[in-house]
């Protein structure tokens, strides 16, 4: 399709307990971004993809964030052992190569009480 | 560090006015430039984009201003509408790097 598909829109985890993401890139784009918005404002960049391969993970909290984008599945995103500090959207986007326009999902709510 | 710094953070404009929006980068290997729009509860939307060989670029009513030597670009929206009520998003980056965004700027657009 010509949209990306994130799913849930909202999930609800309490603290300690894992979260997993899921996000359908655009079919025929190559690299796949994860981003976190907190407050409505400030993103942070997490990870992204170029096909199944990690691109760049500099922006990864790694003891307990994991991404993964293997073929022919949807895109994810686990946090292991959620915090409060976890709660924000989260942003998948894809684009088509590199300088390419990126085109963002609507994101999955996650609250983590 | 803040890379990108964005201002104002909210802005009210009169239906057919002009809507500006500044940013400021300081990381002089940014080469792409993209203004984002963003309705609640949806992801960011691009907008215009600009890269840094070019000092101004038009679309419609949307226009980015580059000004390479002060590191500093602007967003400005002609005839401003209600319906450009949203929060809007500049960013920066290297080719095929991660985006890195400013902090928002909330527009509303008084009928």
């Amino acid at each position: 399709g010509e949209e990306v598909a994130q799913t849930p829109k909202h999930l609800v985890r309490g603290e300690g307990q894992k979260a997993k993401l899921y996000c359908a890139p655009i079919k025929g784009h190559s690299y796949v971004f994860w981003y976190q918005q907190v407050l409505k404002n400030e993103f942070k960049f997490l990870i992204s993809f170029q096909n199944e391969n990690v691109f760049d993970e500099t922006g990864m909290p790694k003891e307990r964030f994991s991404a993964k984008c293997l073929p022919n599945s949807p895109c994810s995103l686990e946090i292991q052992a959620t915090k409060l500090e976890d709660s924000a959207v989260y942003f998948c986007a894809s684009s088509r190569g590199t300088g390419e326009k990126l085109f963002f999902g609507s994101g999955t709510q996650l609250s983590v009480l | 560090q803040q890379q990108v710094k964005q201002s104002p953070q909210s802005l009210i404009v009169q239906k057919g006015g002009i809507s500006i929006i500044n940013c400021a980068y300081e990381n002089t290997a940014f080469d792409y430039f993209p203004w984002y729009q963003q309705f609640p509860g949806k992801g960011p939307a691009l907008l215009i984009a600009i890269r840094p060989d070019v000092s101004e670029k038009k679309e419609g009513r949307f226009t980015i201003s580059f000004n390479k030597s002060a590191k500093q670009f602007s967003l400005h929206i002609m005839d401003s509408q209600p319906g450009d009520s949203a929060t809007y998003f500049c960013a920066a980056s290297k080719t095929a790097r991660q985006l890195t965004f400013g902090s928002g700027t909330q527009l509303t657009v008084l009928p």
